[in-house]
């Protein structure tokens, strides 16, 4: 079955510096990519998300890569705040034969100092 | 309405207690979800609605057991817990299984 491994386990960057965190996924099925944010105390909620037929996409302040070849997806965030710090889950779906279920990563905790 | 609404927000019970979290959407969302999330660590799947029908227990002890009255509830049913099953219970819902993952705000389950 797919399994999904995050990179690192925790982040800590000055404000206004890029943070960047990279999964890998072992399913090359797999095609669909999101990415959630869980704030401390709340629920996670989706911040961006990419298809395997997309190589990149972006949203203001935040950006996915995905290299298909090699089985890796990326979320970048710029110009970082405060307000960015959180838990950041990636997640990659299973095909529809294993349930299409999302596997998630193990999280990694980004810190944004003042 | 775009949101997951999930009833109580915090849960404490002994252990031979019987009580049931609730969970209720209005975005006409065909599939929804049972997590199971500890304190840092991803959101653990645990059971799949489809269509108002049981579509995936991962092997889930059958302390728990999920309910959908209708396409807009999900409820979960708890009896004889363990200590070691108090965690934040997480409902969410997607137009079809496997799309974008819509999180209620949880319920904090405490086992004493």
């Amino acid at each position: 079955g797919e399994n999904v491994e995050q990179h690192p386990s925790t982040l800590s960057v000055q404000e206004g510096d890029s943070a960047v965190i990279k999964c890998t996924y072992s399913d090359s099925a797999s095609n669909y990519f999101p990415w959630y944010k869980q704030e401390l105390g709340k629920r996670p909620q989706l911040i961006i998300d990419i298809r395997s037929n997309v190589g990149e996409k972006k949203d203001q302040r935040i950006a996915v890569t995905l290299n298909k070849t090699a089985k890796h997806f990326s979320l970048h965030i710029t110009e970082t705040q405060p307000e960015d710090s959180a838990v950041y889950f990636c997640a990659a779906r299973t095909t529809y034969n294993q349930g299409g279920k999302l596997i998630f990563g193990q999280g990694t905790e980004l810190s944004v100092k003042p | 309405d775009t949101e997951v609404t999930q009833t109580p927000k915090h849960l404490v019970m002994g252990m031979t207690n019987k009580k049931s979290l609730k969970c209720e959407q209005h975005m006409g969302h065909r599939a929804m979800y049972w997590y199971k999330q500890k304190a840092k660590k991803p959101p653990e799947l645990m059971f799949v609605y489809s269509y108002e029908k049981l579509s995936i227990n991962e092997s889930v002890p059958s302390r728990f057991s999920p309910e959908c009255p209708n396409s807009s509830l999900l409820n979960l049913h708890l009896h004889a817990l363990q200590p070691e099953d108090s965690a934040l219970y997480l409902c969410a819902s997607s137009p079809l299984v496997g799309e974008k993952l819509f999180f209620g705000s949880g319920t904090q389950l405490s086992v004493l």
